[in-house]
Protein backbone atom coordinates (compact mmCIF):
# COMPACT_ATOMS: atom_id res chain seq x y z
CA UNK A 1 0.00 0.00 0.00
CA UNK A 2 1.43 3.40 -1.30
CA UNK A 3 1.18 6.34 0.72
CA UNK A 4 -1.35 9.35 -0.47
CA UNK A 5 0.25 11.70 -2.05
CA UNK A 6 0.96 15.42 -0.87
CA UNK A 7 3.03 18.47 -2.10
CA UNK A 8 6.06 18.24 0.31
CA UNK A 9 5.17 22.48 1.25
CA UNK A 10 3.23 25.14 1.04
CA UNK A 11 3.48 28.40 2.41
CA UNK A 12 1.34 31.86 3.13
CA UNK A 13 1.29 34.88 4.75
CA UNK A 14 -0.85 35.86 7.73
CA UNK A 15 -4.30 36.16 6.36
CA UNK A 16 -4.10 34.11 3.43
CA UNK A 17 -5.75 30.92 2.56
CA UNK A 18 -3.62 27.90 1.98
CA UNK A 19 -4.66 24.53 -0.20
CA UNK A 20 -3.17 20.73 0.75
CA UNK A 21 -3.67 18.59 -1.92
CA UNK A 22 -4.01 14.42 -0.60
CA UNK A 23 -3.99 12.61 -3.67
CA UNK A 24 -5.00 8.75 -3.07
CA UNK A 25 -7.12 6.32 -5.79
CA UNK A 26 -9.81 4.29 -6.03
CA UNK A 27 -9.21 2.10 -3.64
CA UNK A 28 -8.92 4.19 -0.49
CA UNK A 29 -9.91 8.51 -1.35
CA UNK A 30 -11.93 7.73 -4.10
CA UNK A 31 -13.87 4.89 -2.64
CA UNK A 32 -14.69 6.25 1.19
CA UNK A 33 -15.61 9.05 3.38
CA UNK A 34 -13.08 8.21 5.55
CA UNK A 35 -10.14 10.78 5.35
CA UNK A 36 -9.28 12.37 8.33
CA UNK A 37 -6.35 15.32 8.35
CA UNK A 38 -3.94 16.00 11.26
CA UNK A 39 -1.55 18.61 12.33
CA UNK A 40 2.07 18.26 13.72
CA UNK A 41 3.87 20.96 15.13
CA UNK A 42 7.45 20.32 15.99
CA UNK A 43 8.63 17.79 18.67
CA UNK A 44 4.72 17.26 18.94
CA UNK A 45 2.68 14.40 18.70
CA UNK A 46 -0.20 14.48 15.92
CA UNK A 47 -3.27 16.15 16.24
CA UNK A 48 -6.72 15.57 14.44
CA UNK A 49 -8.20 18.58 13.14
CA UNK A 50 -10.49 17.05 10.54
CA UNK A 51 -12.83 13.52 9.97
CA UNK A 52 -14.94 11.67 7.62
CA UNK A 53 -13.91 14.80 4.68
CA UNK A 54 -15.04 17.79 5.80
CA UNK A 55 -16.13 17.25 10.13
CA UNK A 56 -14.06 19.34 12.79
CA UNK A 57 -13.27 17.89 16.23
CA UNK A 58 -14.78 20.12 19.05
CA UNK A 59 -12.24 22.73 19.67
CA UNK A 60 -10.55 22.98 16.11
CA UNK A 61 -11.26 26.87 14.13
CA UNK A 62 -13.60 26.68 11.80
CA UNK A 63 -10.67 28.11 9.54
CA UNK A 64 -9.69 24.51 8.47
CA UNK A 65 -11.96 22.68 6.50
CA UNK A 66 -11.70 19.82 4.19
CA UNK A 67 -13.25 18.40 0.77
CA UNK A 68 -13.33 15.65 -1.80
CA UNK A 69 -13.19 15.29 -5.04
CA UNK A 70 -12.86 11.82 -6.62
CA UNK A 71 -9.63 10.38 -5.76
CA UNK A 72 -8.56 13.79 -4.13
CA UNK A 73 -8.95 15.08 -0.50
CA UNK A 74 -8.21 18.70 0.29
CA UNK A 75 -7.96 20.97 3.65
CA UNK A 76 -7.66 24.51 3.38
CA UNK A 77 -6.58 27.10 6.32
CA UNK A 78 -8.15 30.07 5.95
CA UNK A 79 -7.10 33.47 7.67
CA UNK A 80 -3.30 31.83 8.25
CA UNK A 81 -1.51 32.18 11.97
CA UNK A 82 1.38 31.84 12.81
CA UNK A 83 0.40 29.10 14.97
CA UNK A 84 -0.89 27.19 12.04
CA UNK A 85 3.05 26.55 11.18
CA UNK A 86 3.15 22.80 11.39
CA UNK A 87 4.05 19.27 8.94
CA UNK A 88 0.12 18.23 8.01
CA UNK A 89 -1.10 14.96 7.05
CA UNK A 90 -3.96 13.41 5.45
CA UNK A 91 -4.89 9.17 6.42
CA UNK A 92 -7.57 7.61 4.41
CA UNK A 93 -9.37 4.25 5.32
CA UNK A 94 -8.49 1.51 2.73
CA UNK A 95 -9.53 -1.73 1.54
CA UNK A 96 -6.47 -4.54 0.81
CA UNK A 97 -4.56 -5.93 3.41
CA UNK A 98 -4.17 -2.86 5.49
CA UNK A 99 -6.72 -0.69 6.98
CA UNK A 100 -5.46 3.00 6.78
CA UNK A 101 -3.02 4.74 4.97
CA UNK A 102 -1.27 8.59 6.16
CA UNK A 103 -0.72 10.76 3.28
CA UNK A 104 3.56 11.88 2.64
CA UNK A 105 2.96 15.07 5.11
CA UNK A 106 3.28 18.87 3.77
CA UNK A 107 4.84 21.42 5.87
CA UNK A 108 2.95 24.31 6.29
CA UNK A 109 5.10 28.04 6.62
CA UNK A 110 4.25 31.29 7.96
CA UNK A 111 5.54 33.95 5.94
CA UNK B 1 -9.57 14.47 30.49
CA UNK B 2 -8.76 11.70 27.89
CA UNK B 3 -4.94 11.06 28.76
CA UNK B 4 -2.69 8.19 26.78
CA UNK B 5 0.93 7.21 28.21
CA UNK B 6 2.89 5.32 26.41
CA UNK B 7 5.91 3.12 27.72
CA UNK B 8 8.22 0.39 27.09
CA UNK B 9 10.32 1.74 24.58
CA UNK B 10 13.69 1.80 24.44
CA UNK B 11 17.39 0.35 22.59
CA UNK B 12 16.89 -3.11 21.18
CA UNK B 13 19.75 -5.38 19.04
CA UNK B 14 18.51 -6.53 15.64
CA UNK B 15 16.23 -9.16 16.28
CA UNK B 16 15.54 -8.94 19.51
CA UNK B 17 11.91 -7.84 20.91
CA UNK B 18 10.00 -5.14 22.76
CA UNK B 19 6.79 -4.57 24.09
CA UNK B 20 5.29 -1.36 24.41
CA UNK B 21 2.20 -0.12 26.62
CA UNK B 22 -0.03 2.67 26.49
CA UNK B 23 -2.85 3.20 29.36
CA UNK B 24 -5.84 5.20 28.60
CA UNK B 25 -7.48 7.09 31.21
CA UNK B 26 -10.94 8.80 31.49
CA UNK B 27 -12.04 7.04 28.13
CA UNK B 28 -14.84 4.26 27.60
CA UNK B 29 -11.86 2.24 26.41
CA UNK B 30 -13.40 -0.95 25.77
CA UNK B 31 -16.15 0.38 23.02
CA UNK B 32 -13.45 1.51 20.97
CA UNK B 33 -11.33 0.75 18.57
CA UNK B 34 -7.23 1.61 19.33
CA UNK B 35 -4.29 2.08 16.99
CA UNK B 36 -0.33 2.00 17.01
CA UNK B 37 0.99 4.42 14.59
CA UNK B 38 4.81 5.03 14.30
CA UNK B 39 7.32 8.06 12.81
CA UNK B 40 10.82 7.71 11.99
CA UNK B 41 12.71 10.22 12.61
CA UNK B 42 12.18 13.45 9.77
CA UNK B 43 9.73 11.28 8.48
CA UNK B 44 5.70 10.89 7.74
CA UNK B 45 3.48 8.94 9.75
CA UNK B 46 3.15 5.34 9.43
CA UNK B 47 -0.24 3.28 10.66
CA UNK B 48 0.90 0.05 12.58
CA UNK B 49 -1.95 -1.64 13.59
CA UNK B 50 -5.43 -1.27 15.63
CA UNK B 51 -7.50 -4.09 17.39
CA UNK B 52 -11.33 -3.50 18.40
CA UNK B 53 -12.94 -2.40 21.30
CA UNK B 54 -13.45 -6.27 22.15
CA UNK B 55 -10.35 -7.61 20.79
CA UNK B 56 -12.48 -9.60 18.07
CA UNK B 57 -10.87 -8.44 15.21
CA UNK B 58 -7.06 -7.13 14.20
CA UNK B 59 -5.32 -5.39 11.31
CA UNK B 60 -1.69 -4.40 11.03
CA UNK B 61 0.71 -3.49 8.47
CA UNK B 62 2.55 -5.53 5.53
CA UNK B 63 5.79 -4.28 6.84
CA UNK B 64 5.06 -5.69 10.39
CA UNK B 65 2.76 -8.44 9.63
CA UNK B 66 4.63 -11.71 11.31
CA UNK B 67 6.22 -9.72 13.79
CA UNK B 68 4.30 -7.81 15.70
CA UNK B 69 1.15 -8.75 17.27
CA UNK B 70 -1.54 -5.75 18.71
CA UNK B 71 -3.84 -6.89 22.16
CA UNK B 72 -5.34 -4.84 25.07
CA UNK B 73 -6.50 -5.77 28.48
CA UNK B 74 -9.82 -3.75 29.20
CA UNK B 75 -10.06 -4.29 32.64
CA UNK B 76 -6.78 -2.47 32.98
CA UNK B 77 -7.42 -0.09 30.12
CA UNK B 78 -4.17 -1.09 28.27
CA UNK B 79 -3.03 -1.29 24.88
CA UNK B 80 0.34 -3.42 23.77
CA UNK B 81 2.33 -3.91 20.83
CA UNK B 82 4.36 -6.95 21.15
CA UNK B 83 7.34 -6.53 18.86
CA UNK B 84 9.75 -9.33 17.99
CA UNK B 85 12.24 -10.25 15.40
CA UNK B 86 13.02 -6.08 15.07
CA UNK B 87 14.90 -4.43 12.37
CA UNK B 88 16.23 -1.24 12.24
CA UNK B 89 13.89 0.34 10.19
CA UNK B 90 11.27 -0.53 12.83
CA UNK B 91 13.38 2.86 14.46
CA UNK B 92 11.27 5.47 15.79
CA UNK B 93 8.49 7.21 18.03
CA UNK B 94 5.42 4.82 18.32
CA UNK B 95 2.47 6.38 19.41
CA UNK B 96 -1.17 4.82 20.63
CA UNK B 97 -4.17 6.88 19.71
CA UNK B 98 -7.98 6.12 20.23
CA UNK B 99 -10.50 5.81 17.61
CA UNK B 100 -13.20 7.92 19.34
CA UNK B 101 -14.71 9.20 16.36
CA UNK B 102 -15.53 8.02 13.28
CA UNK B 103 -12.33 6.37 11.06
CA UNK B 104 -9.93 8.74 12.86
CA UNK B 105 -7.45 9.22 15.55
CA UNK B 106 -8.74 11.54 17.97
CA UNK B 107 -6.84 11.64 20.74
CA UNK B 108 -2.95 10.89 21.20
CA UNK B 109 -0.54 10.00 23.61
CA UNK B 110 2.81 11.39 23.92
CA UNK B 111 5.00 8.48 21.75
CA UNK B 112 7.65 6.86 23.40
CA UNK B 113 11.09 6.07 21.40
CA UNK B 114 12.25 2.37 19.98
CA UNK B 115 15.76 2.58 18.59
CA UNK B 116 16.98 -0.78 16.69
CA UNK B 117 20.47 -1.03 16.37
CA UNK B 118 24.12 -2.84 17.04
Amino acid sequence: QSALTQPPSVSGSPGQSVTISCTGTSSDVGSYNRVSWYQQPPGTAPKLIIYEVSNRPSGVPDRFSGSKSGITASLTISGLQAEDEADYYCKSFTTGSTSYVFGTGTKVTVL
Amino acid sequence: EVRLVESGGGLVQPGGSLRLSCVVSDFTFSSHWMTWVRQAAGKGLEWVANIKGDGSEKYSADSVKGRFTISRDNAKNSLYLQMNSLRVEDTGVYYCATNGLPWAFDIWGQGTMVTVSS
